[in-house]
């Protein structure tokens, strides 16, 4: 079965610092793999997906996340955060092919501190 | 596009009262998933629907049920609500052609007293 961990349950980081949110997953062949955003008190929003070819996706909101086959992971990352920022981040991945059950990890609440 | 609605938004209700959840999709959309958001659980996977079909089920007790209409909106009924139930949930749509994203609704806020 396929699984999502997010090893941070809270980061804290400065404003105009870089950011790097952990995210592993388990599935045994190519996975689709999301970072999906959370505004306290509103619903996720999509960040950034990754289906195939070029490992390094760009997102919304200036975020990248990178695909490391070797490594079971796909990491959120972010230059330099803004205050706006704060939020919670599920990472989730979904098999490929067919019909896609979506597994969400636990989030990672991010807190930006000025 | 318009995004997903959910209706409505903030609900309160008593202990063995049921109640039902709206959600409509983005249009073009036919798939249909729910979840359900607490501090201590955290998101979990109620059902997904999919042309008026339910085609996957977590792990919630029969009390939790759901479906699907031609338009693909969809609506999720609780019965018997316990002060566990209480919890925001979430509705997303997908266009169901194999992609796995999913857009998500603001949610309605359940509270049950």
């Amino acid at each position: 079965a396929q699984s999502v961990t997010q090893p941070d349950i809270h980061i804290t980081v400065s404003e105009g610092a870089s950011l790097e949110l952990r995210c592993n997953y388990s599935y045994g062949a190519t996975p689709y793999l999301f970072w999906y955003v959370q505004s306290p008190g509103q619903g996720l929003q999509l960040l950034l997906k990754y289906f195939s070819g070029d490992t390094l996706v760009q997102g919304i909101k200036g975020f990248e996340a990178e695909f490391k086959r070797s490594q079971s992971s796909f990491n959120l990352r972010k230059p330099s955060v803004h205050w706006s920022d704060a939020a919670e981040y599920f990472c989730a991945v979904a098999q490929s092919g067919g019909y896609q059950k979506v597994t969400f990890g636990t989030g990672t609440k991010l807190q930006v501190i000025p | 596009k318009a995004g997903v609605t959910q209706t409505p938004r903030y609900l309160i209700k008593t202990r063995g009262q049921q109640v039902t959840l709206s959600c409509s999709p983005i249009s073009g959309h036919r798939s249909v998933s729910w979840y359900q958001q607490t501090p201590g659980q955290g998101l979990q996977f109620l059902f997904e629907y999919f042309s008026e079909t339910q085609r996957n089920k977590g792990n919630f007790p029969g009390r939790f049920s759901g479906r699907q209409f031609s338009n693909s909106r969809s609506e999720m009924n609780v019965s018997t609500l316990e002060l566990g139930d209480s919890a925001l949930y979430l509705c997303a749509s997908s266009p169901g052609t194999g992609s796995g994203e999913q857009y998500f609704g603001p949610g309605t806020r359940l509270t049950v007293t």
